[in-house]
């Protein structure tokens, strides 16, 4: 069973529009969540991170959201460009600042952003 | 600064024979993981070290699959026999432990035919 779920394998947004990806886990003791961003024929990139004590955190256009009760987290893009054509992957961890365990990734979005 | 650096970035063998993919990681990073890209599965654990020590290898396949870390600077991971369903693009990664951030090589793209 996948323990970080991004159910939404596409996203088509307009230019200047909001682009928020999703994403949703099963394990109540992951702490710390991260977004990666890869493009094709690269590999994935950190985008932005948050820990289990914050429900938000913000850099730039990319803000991530979550929502600990819900197990369910996003990541919000204002305003989409089209360099942000990308596939994005949700991750999880255990322990982060400790003894590091792997990141489990999702699945990952596509996204397209249209001019 | 240099990144991950993965060689070779493609191979394409026959079914039997084997591959040897090699990773570099970041000069300072002492956690150093192996992932495996597929459309089905998506991005997928294979094993990682801390500090070149062995620590998860449950996501390795099976015992066709190995890795080494003879050093802080190079790991391998070989694939003997291969066989088609091991095609894939393969991941390796390195961080500071405790850090949470792992940073990507650009992958080697393995075609068993």
């Amino acid at each position: 069973d996948q323990q970080v779920k991004q159910n939404s394998p596409s996203l088509s947004v307009q230019e200047g529009r909001i682009s928020i990806l999703n994403c949703d886990y099963t394990n109540s003791m992951f702490d710390y969540f991260l977004w990666y961003k890869k493009y094709p024929a690269e590999g994935p990139t950190f985008l932005i991170s948050i820990s289990s004590i914050k429900d938000k955190n913000e850099d730039g256009r990319f803000t991530v959201f979550l929502n600990k009760s819900a197990k369910h987290l996003s990541l919000h893009i204002v305003p989409s460009q089209p360099g942000d054509s990308a596939v994005y992957f949700c991750a999880a961890s255990f322990n982060y600042g400790g003894s590091q365990g792997n990141l489990i990734f999702g699945k990952g979005t596509k996204l397209s952003v249209k001019p | 600064d240099a990144g991950v650096i993965q060689s070779p970035r493609h191979e394409v063998t026959e079914m039997g024979q084997e591959v040897t993919l090699r990773c570099k990681p970041i000069s300072g990073h002492n956690s150093l993981f192996w992932y495996r890209q597929t459309m089905m599965r998506g991005l997928e654990l294979l094993i990682y070290f801390n500090n070149n020590v062995p620590i998860d290898d449950s996501g390795m396949p099976e015992d066709r699959f190995s890795a080494k870390m003879p050093n802080a600077s190079f790991s391998t991971l070989k694939i003997q026999p291969s066989e088609p369903r091991d095609s894939a693009v393969y991941f390796c990664a390195s961080s500071q432990i405790g850090t949470g951030e792992l940073f990507f090589g650009e992958g080697s793209r393995l075609t068993v035919l």
